[in-house]
């Protein structure tokens, strides 16, 4: 079976601070792993993934993620946050092991706070 | 916007109705993807359909059904609706139907049993 975690439920950092996100996952086969952001009332929407090659994989907003086999981790990064960073972040993985379900588990996600 | 759309964005209804919900996938996707977000069970696939046909089912009650039409809308039916059936409900699409698709979702449809 697939999963996600997502081992904080809140991240609080200060504008302009280095922003981590950290998600660890749990497949049979090869991982496909992807980022979501959720602001309040309104759809997930996809930031970046990870298929195959470099480990480090830049995606919208200045967002990016290291992929880490060892760790079966997955942890989003931002440089420098913004006060318009704050949102759900959803890290979700495919087991590309499974040859008929493609379907996404998703983490329980994690709230960023990002205060100005 | 994704390109996902989703009808209606709220709908309010009582205990043992019926309801169908309505998404349309982005142009040229052939895969579409339903999920259910509530507080207690976090982000839940339902099922997916590419190109018309059922691919995948997941934590869907006997009491959900759903299809994609020939033009790929697909509809979502929910009957016997329960007060634990409140929830948001997600369509996403995606182009074909592999496991490193990126799935795109629409804004969703915020269901309330009452």
């Amino acid at each position: 079976a697939q999963s996600v975690a997502q081992p904080e439920d809140q991240v609080n950092v200060a504008e302009g601070n280095p922003l981590t996100v950290k998600c660890t996952y749990s497949v049979s086969g090869n991982p496909y792993l992807f980022w979501y952001v959720q602001y309040p009332n309104r759809g997930l929407q996809f930031l970046l993934k990870y298929i195959t090659g470099d480990n480090l994989v830049k995606g919208s907003y200045g967002f990016e993620a290291e992929f880490n086999k060892s760790q079966t981790s997955f942890h989003l990064k931002k440089p420098s946050a913004l006060v318009s960073d704050s949102a759900l972040y959803f890290c979700a993985v495919r087991d590309g092991g499974r040859s008929n379900d493609y379907k996404l588990s998703f983490g329980a996600g994690t709230t960023v706070t990002v205060r100005a | 916007d994704s390109g996902v759309t989703q009808t209606p964005k709220h709908l309010i209804t009582a205990t043992g109705q019926r309801v169908t919900l309505r998404c349309s996938p982005r142009s040229g996707d052939l895969s579409v993807y339903w999920y259910q977000q509530s507080l207690d069970q976090g982000l839940q696939f339902l099922i997916q359909y590419y190109n018309g046909e059922e691919r995948a089912k997941g934590n869907i009650l006997e009491r959900f059904s759903a299809q994609q039409f020939p033009d790929l809308h697909s509809e979502l039916n929910l009957s016997s609706l329960e007060l634990g059936d409140s929830a948001l409900y997600f369509c996403a699409s995606s182009v074909e139907w592999g496991p490193t698709d990126t799935q795109y979702f629409g804004p969703g449809t915020r269901l309330t049993v009452l």
